[in-house]
Order: C-alpha cells, then sequence, then structure tokens
C-alpha cells in the first residue's frame, strides 16, 4: 500500500524563480493538502485540494497555486521565489468522506532552499 | 486562527523512564479534535496518539497517553518506557468543523532519549 510520495526531495533555487512540486496521495485518499514548515516552526496550511479544485486557503499570497489532476496528484506552484520562501514543503493526503477525527496522512516532504 | 502553543523547545528524558510534553490551545469551540505528530529525522509526520474533545476518557495508544483538560485547554503527551526510537520532533495539533480541512500545528518539541 503506497503511502504519500512527494517529489523532488530537495530543490534549490535562486530569488525570482519559479518551482514546481510534485505529490500522490496515499491509495484510496482523493484529498490533497500542503502545508510549509519553516526551520524550527510548525507546519502552516496553505490550501487543499479536493475535484480538482481549491477547497480551502491558509494565509498565502497568491504567488502559491496548485492543481490537482483527475488520478488525485497534486503540484504546488511558487512563482517569484522569496529568501523567505526556503523551508520544508509536505503533502498530506486524506479521503473527503472521513470523519474530523482522522488524520492527515504525510509525505516526506521536499526541502526547498531559495538563495 | 487558532493557537497552538508548546512551550517547550527542548525535552530530554532517559531510556526507559517516562516524559510529558506540553501543549495548550486557544479556542472558543466546543467541538474538537486534537492530535500527536511525531516527526523524525525522515521528515516524514507520523500521527502518534488523537483526542476527540467530546470524549472524557483520554486516549492511550501502547505507551502513548495523552491528558486532556478540556477546562484548561490543555493536551499533553505522556511516553511511558522511553525508547531510542521515540527520539524525533513532536508537534501538537487542532482541528475544528469550523477549521475545516485546516490543521493548526505548535511549534514543536524536540525530545532526546539518553540510553
Amino acid at each position: 500500500d503506497a503511502g504519500v510520495t512527494q517529489s523532488p526531495t530537495h530543490l534549490i533555487k535562486t530569488r525570482g524563480q519559479q518551482v514546481t512540486l510534485r505529490c500522490s496521495p496515499k491509495s484510496g485518499h482523493d484529498t490533497v493538502s500542503w502545508y510549509q514548515q519553516a526551520l524550527g516552526q510548525g507546519p502552516q496550511f496553505i490550501f487543499q485540494y479536493y475535484e480538482e479544485e481549491e477547497r480551502q486557503r491558509g494565509n498565502f499570497p497568491d504567488r502559491f497555486s496548485g492543481h490537482q489532476f483527475p488520478n488525485y496528484s497534486s503540484e504546488l506552484n511558487v512563482n517569484a521565489l522569496l529568501l523567505g520562501d526556503s523551508a520544508l514543503y509536505l503533502c498530506a493526503s486524506s479521503w473527503a468522506g472521513s470523519s474530523y477525527n482522522s488524520p492527515l496522512h504525510f509525505g516526506n516532504g521536499t526541502r526547498l532552499t531559495v538563495t | 486562527a487558532q493557537t497552538v502553543t508548546q512551550s517547550q523547545p527542548e525535552m530530554s528524558v532517559q531510556e526507559a523512564e517516562t516524559v510529558t510534553l506540553s501543549c495548550t490551545y486557544d479556542t472558543s469551540e466546543s467541538d474538537y479534535y486534537l492530535f500527536w505528530y511525531k516527526q523524525p529525522p525522515s521528515r516524514q509526520m507520523i500521527l502518534v496518539i488523537r483526542q476527540e474533545a467530546y470524549k472524557q476518557q483520554n486516549a492511550t495508544e501502547n505507551r502513548f497517553s495523552v491528558n486532556f483538560q478540556k477546562a484548561a485547554k490543555s493536551f499533553s503527551l505522556k511516553i511511558s518506557d522511553s525508547q531510542l526510537g521515540d527520539a524525533a520532533m513532536y508537534f501538537c495539533a487542532y482541528r475544528s468543523p469550523r477549521t475545516g480541512n485546516q490543521f493548526y500545528f505548535g511549534t514543536g518539541t524536540s525530545l532526546t532519549v539518553i540510553p
């Protein structure tokens, strides 16, 4: 049973560039959430995708955008990278029909460094 | 936004001993769910234990248990018979029907297990 997979593992970009991170949800899951975890901080919610649409969004600028594909996989795009975007980006999947006490299932994250 | 506070940035425990990690949260809601996640160096967030606010009984999962004090808005994690593999970052998280799909995480506690 494949868990949540993310690619790439590490990424180094320059300020002003654009980046795309990818995520495949756990088998049987249809919802993907993205979190940003800055160094020494807890994860912060960016947005969630379900049925190929953004269902909920956290307090992140429009530079952060996403997409969900028919196979439920997802991409996180960040434009005009800033040094402050350097962080671990975590993808988490869940099933839309699950209850509120259901946990998120996380991938191993993508470490983005902006220089 | 919901606030989840972990006031202990670092904790240490002798192998086989017991340690308690603290978490407090700020909410005006009565229906919510609390989680403890573990993040080892592999970076993957792993669910440790969860608690529904409407349940008075404290959750227990093998060596892990919680002390849920709803009136005090406190949700501490007790790890008994600590093992070397318990060394990790531990995050407390909050979710409610009002926050929808967004989990709110604390800043984490780094646990060191001393052989």
